[in-house]
């Protein structure tokens, strides 16, 4: 198993601000990726992370809209810029292990 | 494109009763086939992986290449089995990694 965690679990956020999201996983690892749940929809990925490049992104997501950061092999942020309604969603880091992905707790975001 | 296709957004079985979740999938080359869970109040995790060819917790899956289908069966569904399931799907080579889920099915075993 792998531990990782998110902060914050949960906000409610206001039109038009930015939050960050961080993820802090127990042990280093090269991948990390970003996912959206939509309410009442799956798992969509946002991002893959790599530590040392940029943030390859998935169609319909840009780095202007979802900057990441990977500053070293155990920690990433996603940034939800400009935030909309639409944004209301909870989002999940992951981690690469040896044979699967380990998912974090989610964040849970409310946009007003 | 990848597409993981879960036909049934709810199932509900009795207790002791079979349980199938159906799972489809789309994909140019070969894929890894996956299910996820996750329990009330936890996070998503790994049930299990087609390569393992392994049961856990009574459940099986199998990669029916034909059919592209990867169905998760049980045959005596227990009430902690109540949770969401995922379908999942990663490639080889450039898409190593990168998951692509199903919309999920929330399976209730009824006492």
């Amino acid at each position: 198993s792998a531990v990782i965690s998110q902060k914050p679990s949960r906000d409610i956020c206001q039109r038009g601000t930015s939050l960050t999201i961080q993820c802090q996983v127990d042990s280093q690892v090269t991948m990390m990726f970003w996912y959206r749940q939509q309410p009442g929809q799956s798992l969509t990925l946002i991002a893959t992370a790599n530590q040392g490049s940029e943030a390859t992104y998935e169609s319909g997501f840009v780095i202007d809209k979802f900057p990441i950061s990977r500053p070293n092999l155990t920690f990433s942020t996603l940034t939800v810029s400009n935030m909309s309604p639409e944004d209301s969603s909870i989002y999940l880091c992951s981690k690469q292990g040896t044979d699967t992905q380990y998912f974090g707790p989610g964040t849970r975001l409310t946009v007003l | 494109a990848q597409r993981v296709t879960q036909p049934e957004k709810l199932l509900s079985v009795f207790k002791g009763a079979p349980v199938e979740l159906k799972c489809n999938y789309s994909y140019s080359g070969s894929p890894e086939l996956f299910w996820y869970v996750q329990y009330s109040r936890q996070r998503l995790q790994l049930l299990l992986r087609h390569i393992s060819r392994e049961s856990i917790k009574g459940f099986t899956a199998d990669l029916n290449k034909g059919e592209t289908s990867f169905h998760l069966k049980k045959p005596f569904a227990q009430e902690e089995d109540s949770a969401m399931y995922y379908c999942a799907l990663t490639g080889r080579g450039s898409t190593l990694g990168r998951l692509y889920f199903g919309r999920g099915t929330q399976l209730t075993v009824w006492p």
